[in-house]
């Protein structure tokens, strides 16, 4: 079936970076876009932005460029996020979720990863 | 970017009871790419509804969605005890794509 799972939880110090997994299964990796989404504590959802996995060209929502980095390793399906200069604020839940549709960014997520918490706190 | 609005914040009603929730757009919502997600505590969302009003893989037809424009509607038709859990509305008409603050709909 497909399926999205993430690596582990992190914790953190500030100013350290992560690098946050998420490997695909059951369909072909490079035919959907692959999206980021970032939870913090007790709030809602925050689009970061997405990764053409064809081309491995990213798009960062504002407020993820500079310190947030997404990439790929197709050769194991598979899609990264790394975040550097770590702050508290960015301890949150960050889910890899894939477009319902081939070949378009423009479509609803799913399926969606289990979800990384990644904690920040010296 | 487009603001999405949902409401109510919160939604009690009692197992068997229909649910409406809204979701309200800045701007109009290209091609009415529109998705509702369902989230349950520690769970990641899940996608019910896209494209405003197709069902997701798998989505009981207890769950509808509707709509177009800058205006647009999930209902549950009889709600089942599981269905009770933060409700979502996202558009992904205009980047950047965003996301409603949610609808919490509760038992009664």
């Amino acid at each position: 079936q497909v399926q999205l799972v993430q690596s582990g939880s992190e914790l953190k110090k500030p100013g350290a970076s992560v690098k946050v997994s998420c490997k695909a299964s059951g369909y072909t990796f490079t035919s959907y876009a692959m999206n980021w989404v970032r939870q913090a504590p007790g709030q809602g959802l925050e689009w970061m932005g997405w990764i053409n996995t064809n081309t491995g060209n990213p798009t960062y929502a504002q407020g993820f460029t500079g310190r947030f980095v997404f990439s790929l390793d197709t050769s194991v399906s598979t899609a990264y996020l790394q975040i550097s200069s770590l702050k508290a604020e960015d301890t949150a839940v960050y889910y890899c979720a894939r477009t319902v549709r081939q070949w378009v960014a423009a479509a609803g997520f799913d399926p969606w990863g289990q979800g990384t918490l990644v904690t920040v706190s010296s | 970017e487009i603001v999405l609005t949902q409401s109510p914040a919160t939604l009690s009603l009692s197992p068997g009871e229909r649910a409406t929730l809204s979701c309200g757009a800045s701007q109009s919502v290209s091609s009415s790419y529109l998705a509702w997600y369902q989230q349950k505590p520690g769970l990641a969302p899940r996608l019910l509804i896209y494209d405003a009003s197709s069902r997701a893989t798998g989505i009981p037809d207890r769950f509808s969605g509707s709509g177009s424009g800058t205006d647009f509607t999930l209902t549950i038709s009889r709600l089942e005890p599981e269905d009770f859990a933060v409700y979502y509305c996202q558009q992904y008409g205009s980047s950047p794509w965003t996301f409603g603050q949610g609808t919490k709909v509760e038992i009664k």
